[in-house]
């Protein structure tokens, strides 16, 4: 069986600094890991994906994402915050079935 | 293309009612899948699909039923509505279960 928790589920960073959205997943086998992001009234759209190439991987938008097996983790980052990056953004493990996370949503205050 | 279409965008029933929510895709994926999606719960995934003629239940499988008799579509019953499945439905598809999913524009269903 395969579930992926968000440990938050609301972020607030001020413009310009960092954001970090963190998930850990669980996964009977090697994951495919997923961020997508959902802005308000809108669908959802790929960030990055992780499919067991490097574990670092670089996403749209200055968001990158960082594979770690020994902490299955998954955590999201971006060096500097835009006020465009307020959404909800969900983390995805896939491997035969495709699951998602609760989300969490991102706060940007000016 | 037209990508993942849904219809209809805005749907009300009543309890006890039932109804089809339809999804199609023109890009040739196998892998297809239904999520419903509800304030603080995320996407929770109802079926799934991995090719026509093969379906299987997701987390949330109770009360709605799936067939996939072509690789294009992939329609979802809900059998007797119920207030409990209000929510917005997504349809989503991709190549395999580790590629891009895309998602179709949701179906808000309201059942009173």
């Amino acid at each position: 069986a395969q579930s992926v928790t968000q440990l938050d589920s609301h972020v607030s960073v001020s413009e310009g600094t960092p954001v970090l959205l963190r998930c850990n997943y669980s996964s009977s086998y090697s994951p495919s890991l997923f961020w997508y992001v959902q802005h308000p009234n809108k669908g959802l759209q790929l960030l990055l994906k992780y499919t067991s190439a490097a574990t670092l991987v670089k996403g749209i938008n200055g968001f990158e994402a960082e594979f770690k097996k020994s902490e299955t983790s998954f955590h999201l980052t971006k060096p500097s915050a835009h006020m465009s990056d307020a959404a909800e953004y969900f983390c995805v493990v896939s491997g035969g079935k495709i699951i998602f996370g609760k989300g969490t949503r991102l706060h940007i205050l000016p | 293309n037209a990508g993942v279409t849904q219809t209809p965008k805005f749907q009300v029933l009543k309890t006890g009612q039932s109804m089809t929510l339809q999804c199609a895709q023109d890009m040739n994926h196998e892998y297809m899948s239904w999520y419903r999606q509800d304030p603080g719960m995320g996407l929770r995934l109802i079926h799934y699909s991995v090719g026509a003629g093969i379906t299987d239940q997701g987390e949330v499988p109770n009360g709605y039923n799936v067939s996939r008799s072509t690789t294009e579509d992939f329609p979802l019953r809900l059998l007797s509505a119920a207030p409990s499945q209000t929510s917005v439905y997504f349809c989503a598809s991709s190549r395999t279960d580790s590629g891009e999913q895309y998602f179709g524009p949701g179906t808000r269903l309201t059942v009173t």
